[in-house]
């Protein structure tokens, strides 16, 4: 089973708007991370969260994490065209198993 | 600097057959990782090896079986294919992997068909 599920499963925005993206997991964690995959591509990583922070940013990013709830949101500010992807929650709780979510698809209509 | 490159992009195989995917990175990483990605589903590993000879099993490596060759290079090879194994194949590799305190670093994945 998952550890992490995004929501919703798919998102369509305009370009300027901002996207917010959530990851819900079950156990407690080490730390949580969030990957971009464009189409056809390998993921590439955003940003990582570990579980004694609750807020990161990196440029338009900005992620919490709220251990209470098992829960973490993506926000991306002022969203371009260029932001379309599927983006995935990863979570690990120790050693070297990072377990990622089923991915929350972006679509940013320029 | 290559990245994690991954061969062959794409293959099509017959139930029964076998092949191998290579996998090298050039970043000096001392962990690499087998994922496959099914449509719907997040990434699942297959096998990951910590460091340099070592491999351990992930969440789902029946029917395959992987090689760390060297620091550089990690393969996974399906003995014998079956339908099931249709899906992409990502390899990844990190700088160190425990408590996944490192990102990991994508290929860009093979695309695999068996019939």
């Amino acid at each position: 089973s998952q550890q992490g599920e995004e929501d919703p499963q798919a998102l369509s925005i305009q370009e300027g708007e901002n996207a917010t993206m959530n990851c819900s997991y079950k156990t407690s964690i080490n730390n949580l991370q969030w990957y971009r995959q464009n189409s056809g591509r390998g993921l590439v990583h955003l940003i990582l969260i570990r579980s004694n922070e609750r807020e990161k940013h990196s440029g338009r990013l900005r992620v919490t994490l709220d251990t209470s709830k098992k829960s973490s949101s993506l926000l991306i500010t002022a969203s371009r065209a260029a932001d379309t992807a599927s983006y995935f929650c990863a979570t690990n709780t120790g050693g070297f198993k990072t377990i990622f979510g089923a991915g929350t698809r972006l679509f940013v209509k320029a | 600097n290559a990245g994690v490159t991954q061969t062959p992009k794409f293959q099509v195989l017959k139930t029964g057959q076998s092949m191998t995917l290579q996998c090298a990175q050039d970043m000096n990483h001392n962990s690499m990782y087998w994922y496959r990605q099914d449509p719907g589903m997040g990434l699942r590993l297959i096998y990951y090896s910590a460091s340099e000879g070592t491999t351990d099993k992930g969440e789902v490596p029946n029917g395959y079986n992987v090689s760390r060759l060297n620091k550089r290079e990690f393969s996974l090879r399906l003995e014998s294919a079956a339908p099931s194994q249709t899906s992409v194949y990502f390899c990844a590799s990190s700088e160190g992997g425990g408590a996944g305190y490192y990102e990991q670093f994508f290929g860009p994945g093979t695309r695999l068909t068996v019939l």
